[in-house]
């Protein structure tokens, strides 16, 4: 069974800095890979989605990740952050091919302080 | 389109009750999950359905059944009630069984 790890668990940035945020995933096939943000009070948000092609995916409110297969990663990236992307952050993994079941990992909040 | 629909936003039931979450999309998405979320926990696949009339378990499916009779419901029916079951309540669809389109939600409280 994949599983999917977030070691940020809290992070605090001011605004204007720059976010990375990690995602490592084990599994050792073929993956599809999300990051979802949920927003104070809100529910999940698919904000940007890798399945195959360019390992550099761009997203929504300016995000974008990164997948490094060698790494099994796909880290979360924004380069000014503002005060209204304060959320929970969850990266999410499933196996390419058929329906499989979807792993989320543990969530990431983000708070930025203006 | 309204997307995921979730009813109630909020309940509060005493251990032993039971009770349907309501969960609807009118996206004609073949796929279909329940998910809870709990704090430092992430969220976690309850059950999932791959089509009407067919359901299948996830990582925590004790004390929870579905069914699903048509592509656009798919309720969660908690049998009797468990503290243990306080929680976030979320339903998704898909039209791939890759990305979800999540509802609002359903905030339980079992006392």
């Amino acid at each position: 069974a994949q599983s999917v790890s977030q070691h940020n668990h809290h992070v605090i940035l001011s605004e204007a800095a720059s976010l990375e945020l990690g995602c490592n995933y084990s599994y050792g096939g073929t993956v599809n890979l999300f990051w979802y943000v949920q927003y104070p009070g809100q529910h999940l948000q698919l904000l940007l989605k890798y399945f195959s092609g360019d390992p550099l995916v761009k997203g929504i409110k300016g995000f974008e990740a990164e997948f490094i297969k060698s790494k099994f990663s796909f880290n979360l990236r924004k380069p000014s952050v503002q005060w209204s992307d304060t959320a929970e952050y969850f990266c999410a993994v499933n196996p390419s091919g058929g329906y499989q079941k979807v792993t989320f990992g543990t969530g990431t909040k983000l708070q930025v302080i203006p | 389109n309204a997307g995921v629909t979730q009813t109630p936003k909020f309940q509060v039931l005493k251990t032993g009750q039971s009770m349907t979450l309501q969960c609807a999309q009118d996206m004609n998405h073949e796929y279909m999950s329940w998910y809870r979320q709990d704090p430092g926990m992430g969220l976690r696949l309850i059950h999932y359905s791959v089509g009407a009339g067919i359901t299948d378990q996830g990582e925590v499916p004790n004390g929870y059944n579905v069914s699903r009779s048509t592509t656009e419901d798919f309720p969660l029916r908690l049998l009797s009630a468990a503290p243990s079951q306080t929680s976030v309540y979320f339903c998704a669809s898909s039209p791939s069984g890759y990305e979800q389109y999540f509802g609002p939600g359903t905030r339980l409280t079992v006392t």
